[in-house]
């Protein structure tokens, strides 16, 4: 069954460096997403990417964050200078072209980002 | 501002009930609905998804939607230790928009 791949899965970062989280979305899939999840909180959504320009972003994407697709194949989100807020599950998600109201969102396995 | 609300629980059902899981949602414009399970430390896992009025069942699983009172609930029948999990629920505007999630409900089933 396909799916989306997240590498790595957990990631240890000092404060102030950069990092870049990686997704593999599935093969024929044209939207892609990324959330985060602070230990305890919500799923939030942070960014939707579609045509290889962001769709939508919420009050969290600062300039901090950006979003690449820089090949066929990868999705990645990179944290200019992360903080110790920035700690959290980050998911990546894709889903198909439009197709109606079913559309759902497949989400990978998660990287678990801890900021030091 | 769009938003999902669920009761946090800890709902606690014995093995073999019902299990009753309820949301609501402040954007009428919302289109679709998801019920998705996560277990601790794991990453959301759709269970079943919902865009039309009335019930929907899929095995021990049955979503219902009510748009009117913005409204959507999901029943467990024959509830498992194996279902003791964060039930999240959430909302689309439209088929391509971000999934909005409400803060989930902790289940807990008690053999």
């Amino acid at each position: 069954e396909p799916e989306v791949t997240q590498t790595p899965s957990h990631q240890v970062t000092q404060m102030g460096q950069e990092v870049i989280l990686r997704c593999v979305p599935i093969s024929n899939h044209l939207y892609f997403y990324w959330y985060r999840q602070i230990l305890g909180q919500k799923v939030e959504f942070l960014v939707s990417f579609y045509n290889n320009e962001i769709s939508e972003k919420s009050e969290i994407f600062d300039d901090q964050f950006s979003v690449e697709r820089p090949d066929g194949s990868n999705f990645t989100l990179k944290i200019r200078s992360t903080k110790l807020e920035d700690s959290a599950m980050y998911f990546c998600a894709s889903s198909e072209p439009p197709g109606g109201l079913n559309t759902e969102a497949f989400f990978g396995q998660g990287t678990r980002l801890t900021v030091v | 501002q769009k938003e999902v609300e669920q009761n946090s629980g800890p709902l606690s059902v014995p093995e073999g009930a019902i299990a009753s899981l309820n949301c609501t949602y402040s954007d009428r414009g919302s289109q679709s609905f998801f019920w998705y399970r996560q277990y601790s430390g794991k990453s959301p896992e759709l269970i079943m998804f919902i865009y039309s009025n009335g019930d929907k069942e899929d095995g021990r699983f049955t979503a219902q939607l009510n748009k009117a009172s913005q409204y959507v609930s999901l029943l467990i029948r024959d509830s498992q230790p194996s279902d003791s999990a964060t039930y999240l629920c959430a909302a689309r505007y439209s088929s391509a928009s971000k999934i909005i999630f409400g803060s989930g409900t902790r289940l807990s089933i008690r053999p």
